[in-house]
């Protein structure tokens, strides 16, 4: 399977959370991102975590990891169409400089 | 942090011909890499691009293929050679930075369609 699993579609009304999860297999993993990606754009960092922390909140994202499941999340309060785009989880073991992603997970909010 | 422009930012072109990506970083960073994203995928790391010396290549991607040059540290290029259909992708330059949670930005693309 792939390092990096995640759900390939999401559809949430406006103003509802957004939980997008995310899986990795290395048990290394140091660092923990989640990018996102507006139609013809780059990846944008959004936020990370690091492989000792187990929540991380900035304004309306919250991340949560489970380490013994590798399992990663990013919930979005209060959904907005703005927040509609490609979000990408991806996971770097320390010492190296190049992180593996996953497929990513198109966010589609709706009215 | 770390702004990356690239051109163009997507093209059409014809198989069999070539088509150079420039990427440009306002800041010098010592660690330049591509990428390329196609439909419903992954990221796939192409290759890191080392200044002063011949591109580091991943599993999958020859220098033949996909030349790289860096000749210094703000700026690298990218070329798709001999052009099929199954180039269509998106290309992306990408630099890290040494912060404290080790970022890697990311340049906007080039949306390159091989007809």
């Amino acid at each position: 399977g792939e390092d990096v699993e995640q759900s390939l579609f999401l559809s949430v009304r406006e103003g509802d959370s957004s939980v997008i999860n995310c899986t990795y297999t290395d048990s290394s993993s140091t660092y923990l991102y989640w990018y996102k990606q507006e139609p013809g754009a780059g990846l944008q960092l959004l936020t990370y975590i690091f492989s000792n922390m187990d929540m991380k909140q900035d304004q309306r994202l919250t991340v949560l990891l489970n380490k013994k499941d590798k399992h990663l999340s990013l919930r979005i309060a209060d959904t907005q169409t703005g927040d509609s785009a490609i979000y990408f989880c991806a996971e770097k073991k320390g010492g190296s400089y190049i992180p593996t992603f996953g497929r990513g997970t198109s966010l589609i909010v709706h009215p | 942090s770390a702004v990356i422009s690239q051109k163009p930012s997507r093209d059409i072109c014809q198989r069999g011909t070539s088509l150079t990506i420039q990427c440009q970083v306002d800041s010098q960073v010592t660690m330049m890499f591509w990428y390329r994203q196609q439909p419903g995928q992954s990221l796939t790391l192409i290759a890191t691009a080392n200044q002063g010396s011949e591109a580091t290549y991943e599993s999958g991607f020859v220098i033949d293929k996909f030349p790289i040059s860096r000749p210094n540290l703000t700026f690298s290029t990218l070329t798709v050679s001999n052009m099929s259909p199954e180039d269509s992708s998106i290309y992306l330059c990408s630099v890290h930075t040494e912060s404290s949670y080790n970022e890697q930005f990311f340049g906007p693309g080039t949306r390159l369609t091989v007809l």
